[in-house]
């Protein structure tokens, strides 16, 4: 079962607007890491953002940044000024609990941006 | 750009054929995983390994096999090909559990 949730399969928005990729997930772990990955056409799967889920304060990179709520495990992404090469399939991350903790990283189904100029 | 190489890149295959993927990593990173992509699906775990000879399955293992007899070599292998194995492939490798995942460029498998 999956237990990343992307419930937006396909969103759209306006260059120079912002758009939220939402991100739900489930672990049982105390102390964990979140990621989204950004894969563009050529396949290449890329890190845009980590969240560190012990810290309060939101990660951000430039125009990326996050929502987290630990203790409803969402982890949604807001891109801010959207870019024409900001168009890809966004994926969100979370672990597993497995043998040792953190080390099984689950992915989402994804979500498909489109950027309309 | 991470050192991990997968090969190989794209593999036509029959169906009832065994076919080994080879991921081979210059990072020395402790953890390597396979995933498989298809529309609809995201990345999904076959395998990972958080060592030599330490390995564990994921979400979708049925079919598969997995080797790492050194820290930078980890092995997919489909004992026995199937139509429902057509997919991209990609091997990751992490550092640590607190850090992110590098990917390399993945496999296309076709099993016709």
């Amino acid at each position: 079962a999956q237990t990343v949730t992307q419930s937006q399969p396909e969103m759209s928005v306006q260059e120079a607007e912002t758009v939220t990729l939402s991100c739900t997930y489930d672990t049982s772990e105390s102390d964990y890491y979140l990621f989204w990955y950004k894969q563009p056409p050529s396949r290449q799967m890329i890190l845009v953002i980590r969240q560190e889920a012990y810290k309060q304060q939101n990660a951000t990179e430039n125009r990326f940044s996050v929502n987290f709520q630990k203790a409803a495990k969402s982890f949604s992404l807001k891109i801010s000024d959207s870019q024409l090469g900001d168009a890809a399939m966004y994926f969100c991350a979370s672990p597993q609990g497995s043998n040792f903790g953190n080390e099984k990283l689950t992915f989402g189904t994804g979500t498909r941006l489109t950027i309309i100029p | 750009d991470a050192g991990i190489t997968q090969s190989p890149r794209h593999k036509v295959t029959e169906t009832g054929t065994p076919v080994t993927l080879r991921c081979h990593q210059t990072e020395n990173h402790r953890y390597m995983y396979w995933y498989r992509q298809d529309p609809g699906h995201g990345l999904r775990l076959i395998h990972y390994s958080y060592g030599v000879k330490d390995t564990d399955k994921g979400e979708v293992s049925d079919g598969y096999s997995v080797s790492r007899s050194k820290t930078e070599d980890f092995l997919l292998t489909l004992e026995s090909a199937t139509s429902s194995q057509t997919s991209v492939y990609f091997c990751a490798i992490r550092r640590h559990t607190n850090t992110e995942a590098f990917f390399g460029q993945g496999t296309r498998l076709t099993v016709v």
